[in-house]
């Protein structure tokens, strides 16, 4: 089981770029989340998918798009990148079918740039 | 709204006993959960309480009081690999799903 996957790891990107990043769960969770960390500060959620799919959105949505592709994949979009947009990405997973879990697994994180 | 408050910052001795504070607003309650996360690492989960009282896993402990909408993390017998950031989060009522809202965390130093 490799658990919650993300790419990239690190990214680079210049302001008015694009880009997309990729998270997979193999665990059949049903909930999966995608969080933004910046220095020192707790994880503030992007969107979340409570299940395939539905999405909705979190504590800070603007500037950002996800898709839940399937089960296992849910990705988060950037249209237009801008310098506040820096920061640690991190996607999460929990909930085995109907039974509640409390404990979320989270990705390696991926490290973004925006210049 | 919600909100949770930590220390920002814990130092403690090796050997020694630290526990962290969490106090939550929420506009409903299922439960105080705790997550462990090093430097350059993602969050990992510790514990959970749903209903007040002690819960127990080896060395760490945690703790949930609802009437005074608090909680805390026990650490017993600290070690050097237990400097790291701590972060309570709870899940938010209001949604009806498994959502969760974290704190800013609290970063511990253990001194040798």
């Amino acid at each position: 089981n490799a658990g919650v996957t993300q790419t990239p790891k690190f990214q680079v990107l210049k302001t008015g770029q694009s880009m997309t990043l990729q998270c997979a769960q193999d665990m059949n969770h049903n909930s999966m989340y995608w969080y933004r960390q910046d220095p020192g500060m707790g994880l503030r959620l992007i969107y979340y998918s409570a299940s395939e799919g539905t999405t909705d959105k979190g504590e800070v949505p603007n500037g950002y798009n996800v898709s839940r592709l399937n089960k296992r994949e849910f990705s988060l979009r950037l249209e237009s990148a801008a310098p506040s947009q820096t920061s640690v990405y991190f996607c999460a997973s929990s909930e085995r079918g109907n039974t509640p879990s409390y404990e979320q697994y989270f990705g390696p994180g991926t490290r973004l740039t925006v210049t | 709204g919600q909100s949770l408050e930590q220390p920002s910052e814990v130092t403690a001795v090796e050997g020694a006993i630290v526990q962290i504070n969490c106090t939550y607003q929420t506009s409903g309650f299922y439960g105080l959960s705790w997550y462990q996360q090093h430097d350059g690492g993602a969050p990992t989960f510790l514990s959970y309480n749903g209903l007040d009282g002690l819960e127990e896993t080896g060395r760490f402990s945690s703790f949930l009081s609802r009437s005074d909408s608090y909680g805390y993390l026990l650490l017993q017998e600290l070690q050097m690999k237990d400097s790291a950031s701590y972060f309570c989060a709870v899940r938010d009522g209001a949604s009806g799903t498994y959502k969760y809202i974290f704190g800013t965390g609290t970063r511990l130093k253990v001194l040798a």
